[in-house]
């Protein structure tokens, strides 16, 4: 089983700043990667998969890179909506298909 | 805008059975560029994949939980279904379906990304 670790698990972020958040795993999953974002009684939203692309209406304010086992999603000026959590998930070798433990993006 | 929504007891007993039904709005079912899965995630916790079926009923579960999991899809109804075996308190949680799109790996077909998810259920595991 791949795993997904997520840093940092809480993120402090004040509006208009940027966001870094890293996702690592533990062997590389070429850039079969995805990202989420869940609010509170929400079910998670799919932001980015491929590592890079932007899903169906995501901002261009989310973006995704890195490939392997090193990835990264920058919220590049963040707005009040943003503060959520964030997972990411990888669909390389499965079964099964695991999601990282989550960074909380908190308002600073 | 495709739906989808889960359905079933919120409360189950120790050792029994959790069964829920995913009702999806189209008949998107039918189609073969889509997988449909169900995802767990316990309370404050992150997410955890069960497993997920194609239409032709194929199915592919977690390891960590495919002795105790029977997924089944019915086509005709615009739904597909769960059933976990022997449940104990760990299994509480709030269970979504989603739908898993078909992505292209190394030049074979597998699954890939959750686009689409159900509200999710609330389901505890209680006597």
């Amino acid at each position: 089983e791949i795993v997904m670790t997520q840093s940092p698990a809480t993120l402090s972020v004040s509006p208009g700043e940027r966001a870094t958040l890293s996702c690592r795993a533990s062997q590389s999953v070429s850039n079969n990667l995805a990202w989420y974002q869940q609010k509170p009684g929400q079910p998670p939203r799919l932001l980015i998969y491929g590592a890079s692309t932007r899903a169906t209406g995501i901002p261009a304010r989310f973006s995704g890179s890195g490939s392997g086992i090193e990835f990264t999603l920058t919220i590049s000026s963040l707005q009040s909506e943003d503060f959520a959590v964030y997972f990411c998930q990888h669909y390389n070798n499965w079964p099964p298909e695991t999601f990282g433990q989550g960074t909380k993006v908190e308002i600073k | 805008q495709l739906l989808l929504q889960e359905s079933g007891p919120g409360l189950v007993k120790p050792s029994e059975t959790l069964s829920l039904t995913c009702t999806v709005s189209d008949d998107s079912l039918n189609r073969n560029n889509y997988y449909w899965g169900w995802i767990r995630q316990p309370p404050g916790k992150g997410l955890e994949w069960i497993g997920s079926l194609y239409y032709t009923g194929t199915t592919y579960s977690n390891p960590s939980l495919s002795s105790r999991v029977t997924m089944s899809v019915d086509t005709s109804k615009n739904h597909f279904s769960l059933h976990l075996r022997s449940v104990s308190a760990a299994d509480t949680a709030v269970y979504y379906c989603a739908r898993q799109s078909v992505t292209t790996i190394f030049g074979l077909l597998r699954r890939g990304w959750f686009d689409a998810w159900g509200q999710g259920t609330v389901v505890t595991v209680s006597s």
